[in-house]
């Protein structure tokens, strides 16, 4: 059965330097998701990408975030002088189609944690 | 108030025992109402989803949607121990999906 798959599953990096988050989705998936959730918390969306630009994006996801799909396959999101906050399970998750986004399949997440 | 509220346990039931779950939600605007099992350290995984006010089944699970009270529910019938975990209400809006809290779930053996 396809799934969503994630690297690294933890990542420790120290305050202010930048992380790369990667992602493979389902391979005919054509829009992609990253949400994240805190300890404790409720899984929070971030970002959405459909043709190659994001579509839509969460008061979360600021300046210090970015998306890419570098190639054909992979799906990345970049996180710029991280912050103690920052910490969280990261999630990405694909869809075959945009409007039943409500069948998103998500990869089994990376932890980062910010020291 | 929150857009999507759920309780979050934790929940403990007996083996055997129908589970019953819940989430209450104040936008209107949404269109599409699911059911995602949590196992630690895991990402979610959809169980149900549902369009419509309304039951609907599968196997030992009914979703049940209820738009003008906007509430909803997942009933899990003979509960397993394999069932403990946590269950994510969430809604889509556009192109995202709002999740709730999660409750935990533990089913006593």
């Amino acid at each position: 059965e396809p799934e969503v798959t994630q690297t690294p599953s933890h990542q420790v990096t120290q305050m202010g330097q930048e992380v790369i988050l990667r992602c493979v989705p389902i391979s005919n998936h054509l829009y992609f998701y990253w949400y994240r959730q805190i300890l404790g918390q409720k899984v929070e969306f971030l970002v959405s990408f459909y043709n190659n630009e994001i579509s839509e994006k969460s008061e979360i996801f600021d300046d210090q975030f970015s998306v890419e799909r570098p190639d054909g396959s992979n799906f990345t999101l970049k996180i710029r002088s991280t912050k103690l906050e920052d910490s969280a399970m990261y999630f990405c998750a694909s869809s075959l189609a945009g409007l039943s986004s409500y069948e998103q399949y998500f990869g089994p997440g990376t932890r980062l944690t910010v020291t | 108030q929150k857009e999507v509220e759920q309780d979050p346990g934790p929940l403990s039931v007996p083996e055997g025992a129908i589970v019953s779950l819940n989430c209450t939600y104040s936008n209107s605007a949404f269109q599409y109402f699911m059911w995602y099992r949590q196992y630690s350290r895991k990402g979610p995984e959809l169980l149900m989803y549902t369009y419509s006010s309304g039951n609907k089944e599968d196997g030992r699970f009914t979703a049940q949607v209820d738009k003008s009270s906007k509430y909803i529910s997942l009933f899990i019938r003979d509960s397993q121990p394999s069932d403990s975990a946590t269950y994510l209400c969430a809604m889509t809006r556009d192109d995202k999906i709002i999740f709730g809290k999660g409750t935990r779930l533990h089913i006593l053996p």
